[in-house]
């Protein structure tokens, strides 16, 4: 089955910072990498998703990148603002299910 | 409010009990999930129905019975609670198994005593 790493768990920036988070995938045959933003006592939501057919997607201060050779996907987030302080999960997605990177935790220092 | 709803939010029980949450999703969508979230916050699939056919059944043991009464509804029971069951359990929502954003619930946090 799949297997998806994250990396770094753990994530501390100033505000007005950049924050790069990343994740590597097993399954060649994933084609559909969303990103999921989970706040304090709340459920995933999806901030931007990116299929394999694109390399480079951005949504003004977010981006995400594809290397489907090397598998591995990226979130930047640009302009780091206190509320994007959560757990961001990435996940790999085939045509059956998503699979979940292990989260990591960002913290953007005021 | 469009949405998925989930209840109870938290659930406080004694080993050995029986259980159930209920998920409902007022999004139209034709597949519902059942995901397992960790103290480490890892997020596991537990199952996915799509038009209320059992679609995934990951190695979940067999006392966690999903059961879909029609697409907008899909509830999760746990039989005979054992510790290792403490999390917090997710119910989402999306349009086709995958490819389409999933659509979260609030989470409901089960704590086995």
């Amino acid at each position: 089955g799949e297997n998806v790493e994250q990396h770094p768990s753990t994530l501390s920036v100033q505000e007005g910072d950049s924050a790069v988070i990343k994740c590597t995938y097993s399954d060649s045959a994933s084609n559909y990498f969303p990103w999921y933003k989970q706040e304090l006592g709340k459920g995933p939501q999806l901030i931007i998703d990116i299929r394999s057919n694109v390399g480079e997607k951005k949504d003004q201060r977010i981006a995400v990148t594809l290397n489907k050779t090397a598998k591995h996907f990226s979130l930047h987030i640009t302009e780091t603002q206190p509320e994007d302080s959560a757990v961001y999960f990435c996940a790999a997605g085939s045509a059956r299910q998503l699979t979940f990177g292990s989260g990591t935790q960002l913290t953007v220092l005021p | 409010d469009t949405a998925v709803s989930q209840t109870p939010k938290y659930l406080v029980t004694q080993m050995g009990n029986d259980k159930s949450i209920k998920c409902e999703q007022n999004l139209g969508h034709d597949t519902m999930y059942w995901y397992k979230q960790d103290s480490k916050k890892f997020l596991k699939i537990m199952f996915s129905y799509n038009n209320k056919e059992l679609i995934i059944n990951e190695t979940v043991p067999n006392r966690f019975s999903p059961k879909s009464p029609d697409k907008a509804h899909l509830n999760l029971h746990i039989n005979s609670l054992e510790l290792g069951d403490s999390a917090v359990y997710f119910c989402a929502s999306s349009q086709g198994l995958t490819y389409n954003e999933q659509f979260f619930g609030p989470g409901t946090r089960l704590t086995v005593l």
